[in-house]
């Protein structure tokens, strides 16, 4: 089955700054590669997704890059604030179950923005 | 935007009872749920999968006999969780889907076994 591995598992960076998470998945036939951002207790919250069919995807200071042939994808956040301090979870579209995708999720990324 | 309702947020019962966790989508037809199960401080777990009408399909090392989920509706998908004990305390939530892609988050059950 689909196998997602995240780095780093820590990240701190000072206000302003940007923040880069990286994710890699071994099944080729993936196809739909989401970002999570939890808060504690929180359920994920949806930030950014990409499909296959595109390399590249902005939204404000969030983007992601996708990189098929490596099978590997990152996200990428800009003039970090000290709201964006959160866990962010990658994930990929795996099996099919029925007429929807399941999602494996990395192991995810403590995120603290320092004021 | 599509909204998943998941009751309830907070349980805490003693070793051995048995624990309902209902997720309902709200304003679609949700053909499959996906239930998932997390620890503190780690990542989301998919136990198993429900497609309306359809046996739950589990994931490896998931007792079914011990998780049992029922989606009888295109709105509705239950997880009971038979004879809790203090290992399966966990952040438990559920997803649910039209279809397509994303997926729909519940808020999530903070189940507590004492």
């Amino acid at each position: 089955g689909e196998n997602v591995e995240q780095h780093p598992s820590t990240l701190s960076v000072q206000e302003g700054d940007s923040a880069v998470i990286k994710c890699t998945y071994s099944d080729s036939a993936s196809n739909y590669f989401p970002w999570y951002k939890q808060e504690l207790g929180k359920r994920p919250q949806l930030i950014i997704d990409i499909r296959s069919n595109v390399g590249e995807k902005k939204d404000q200071r969030i983007a992601v890059t996708l990189n098929k042939t490596a099978k590997h994808f990152s996200l990428h956040i800009t003039e970090t604030q000290p709201e964006d301090s959160a866990v962010y979870f990658c994930a990929a579209s795996g099996r099919t179950s029925g007429s929807a995708r399941q999602l494996t999720f990395g192991s995810g990324t403590q995120l603290t923005v320092l004021p | 935007g599509a909204v998943v309702s998941q009751h309830p947020s907070r349980v805490i019962c003693k070793s051995g009872t048995s624990v309902k966790i209902e997720c309902r989508s709200l304003d679609f037809q949700a053909t499959t749920m996906f239930w998932y199960r997390q620890f503190p401080k780690q990542s989301l777990m998919l136990m198993a999968t429900s497609n309306e009408g359809s046996k739950a399909t589990y994931e490896q090392g998931v007792e079914k006999d011990k998780f049992l989920i029922n989606h009888a509706s295109l709105t509705l998908s239950t997880l009971t969780v038979t004879s809790a004990h203090p290992e399966d305390s966990s952040f438990y939530i559920c997803s649910a889907s039209d279809g397509t892609q994303p997926q729909h988050f519940g808020d999530g059950t903070r189940l507590s076994i004492l």
